[in-house]
């Protein structure tokens, strides 16, 4: 399976600020998915990065709060604009998996925001 | 709407017995279905998913999944629960082509 370098691993931002997490993948993948972890609670999906496309977001999510770049098919960031305290979560990417394996994940940003 | 639902926020199990944490999804078609274990600072590790086929799922670290369709279900077993087991494990649904949707989560004790 795939192996995801997520950066960074934490992070403790101002309000207003911005923060932009990066994925880095060891093997070409079309699709890039990005997750939040809200305090307690489950995964939710932010958006779909494919390269060479837009970003496709789901429902309650913007590309001016999030934006994502997707440059080629090993690298996608995040960005987290213009923070506030409710975005303090935890944020992952995610690629599919093959074969047997399942969806690889990132090991996740920490955001705290003040 | 689809949906994944984890009856149970917490399982307590003691050490060397058997252990299910249950789920149950709403989703059309054929969907495949995962579990996944999150420790403490730690990203989602993948245990095992269904497909097709066997309705039993073998993963890592002795779990298996029962998938049964009549119920809509897919709960996670291990026949002997470790200490080192304990953490909070999460199932999900992919029928949209990767589009993961996620329980809320099962917090699994497991005590000497």
């Amino acid at each position: 399976s795939a192996v995801i370098s997520q950066k960074p691993s934490r992070d403790i931002c101002q309000r207003g600020t911005s923060l932009t997490i990066q994925c880095q993948v060891d093997s070409q993948v079309t699709m890039m998915f990005w997750y939040r972890q809200q305090p307690g609670q489950s995964l939710t999906l932010i958006a779909t990065a494919n390269q060479g496309s837009e970003a496709t977001y789901e429902s309650g999510f913007v590309i001016d709060k999030f934006p994502i770049s997707r440059p080629n098919l090993t690298f996608s960031t995040l960005t987290v604009s213009n923070m506030s305290p409710e975005d303090s979560s935890i944020y992952l990417c995610s690629v599919p998996g093959t074969g047997v394996d399942g969806y690889t994940f990132g090991s996740g940003t920490r955001l705290t925001v003040v | 709407a689809q949906s994944v639902a984890q009856p149970e926020d917490q399982v307590n199990v003691a050490e060397g017995n058997p252990l299910t944490v249950k789920c149950t999804y709403s989703v059309s078609g054929n969907p495949y279905l995962f579990w996944y274990v999150q420790y403490p600072n730690r990203g989602l590790q993948f245990l095992l998913k269904y497909i097709t086929g066997d309705n039993l799922v073998k993963g890592s670290y002795g779990f298996e999944a029962e998938f049964n369709k009549s119920q809509t279900s897919f709960h996670l077993k291990k026949p002997s629960a470790l200490v080192s087991d304990s953490a909070l494990y999460f199932c999900a649904v992919d029928n949209q082509g990767g589009k993961l949707i996620f329980g809320q989560g099962t917090e699994l004790s497991v005590k000497p």
